[in-house]
């Protein structure tokens, strides 16, 4: 396992356009994490998956935002009717139960998608 | 909620030290430490998890105490690979919200 995968890596879209993004995490890890950054900031929490379950989404997230876990397994995060706002990069995270003997609860992340919205 | 850190930004020349300081507003019960360079996702680098406890990894290593619900990370002897974006993260407390404090620049010179 090479570790969280995400694609695209980078997407230009026009405004109003609809744009989804996909994460594979690391496969033993049950909980993956979606997050938003732009540039000079910290990652911002978007939403956070536990297997199948999406336990936790940031109010920050509009109704334009949705995110997925099938099978708990990969993820994906849709935006829909983009807005230059959302222009940013996403980053996904997986970690293991932190209260595994095995476990930091560390999160792993991928590369991120980078989303330009004109 | 978000853990703020201090400084904001440091520059550093090679061999000096450095103290980057996150403290909560809410009860801290694990703290893990983060390194960002540009264009590059988070890294981690260590994690403290219990009040009082210091962690040490090569030249970086890091306090933590529960009760002031603060973490610092100790830089010594820099090199200039420490360059980067420093974040403290932790659980919200309460929550299932793993956040990051709010960042600290360090730039190591020549």
């Amino acid at each position: 396992d090479t570790g969280v995968s995400q694609d695209p890596r980078h997407k230009i879209t026009k405004r109003g356009q609809n744009v989804t993004f996909r994460c594979d995490p690391i496969s033993e890890h049950n909980r993956l994490y979606w997050y938003r950054q732009t540039l000079g900031q910290g990652p911002e929490f978007l939403t956070y998956f536990q297997n199948e379950a999406q336990l936790e989404k940031s109010r920050l997230l509009s109704d334009r935002f949705s995110a997925e876990r099938p099978k708990g397994s990969f993820s994906t995060l849709e935006i829909q009717r983009t807005e230059q706002g959302d222009s940013a990069m996403y980053l996904c995270a997986s970690s293991l139960d932190p209260f595994g003997l095995a476990s930091t609860g560390e999160l792993f992340f991928g590369e991120g998608s980078r989303l330009t919205v004109l | 909620q978000q853990p703020v850190q201090s400084p904001q930004a440091v520059i550093l020349r090679e061999g000096e030290d450095a103290v980057i300081n996150c403290s909560s507003s809410k009860a801290l019960y694990s703290v893990h430490w983060y390194r960002q360079k540009h264009g590059e996702a988070p890294v981690f680098l260590m994690i403290l998890l219990k009040g009082g406890e210091q962690k040490g990894h090569d030249k970086i290593s890091a306090s933590f105490n529960e009760k002031k619900q603060q973490s610092s990370l100790y830089l010594t002897a820099s090199q200039l690979s420490y360059s980067g974006t420093y974040f403290c993260g932790t659980e919200a407390s309460g929550t299932y919200k793993y956040i990051f404090g709010t960042g600290t620049r360090l730039k190591v010179l020549a």
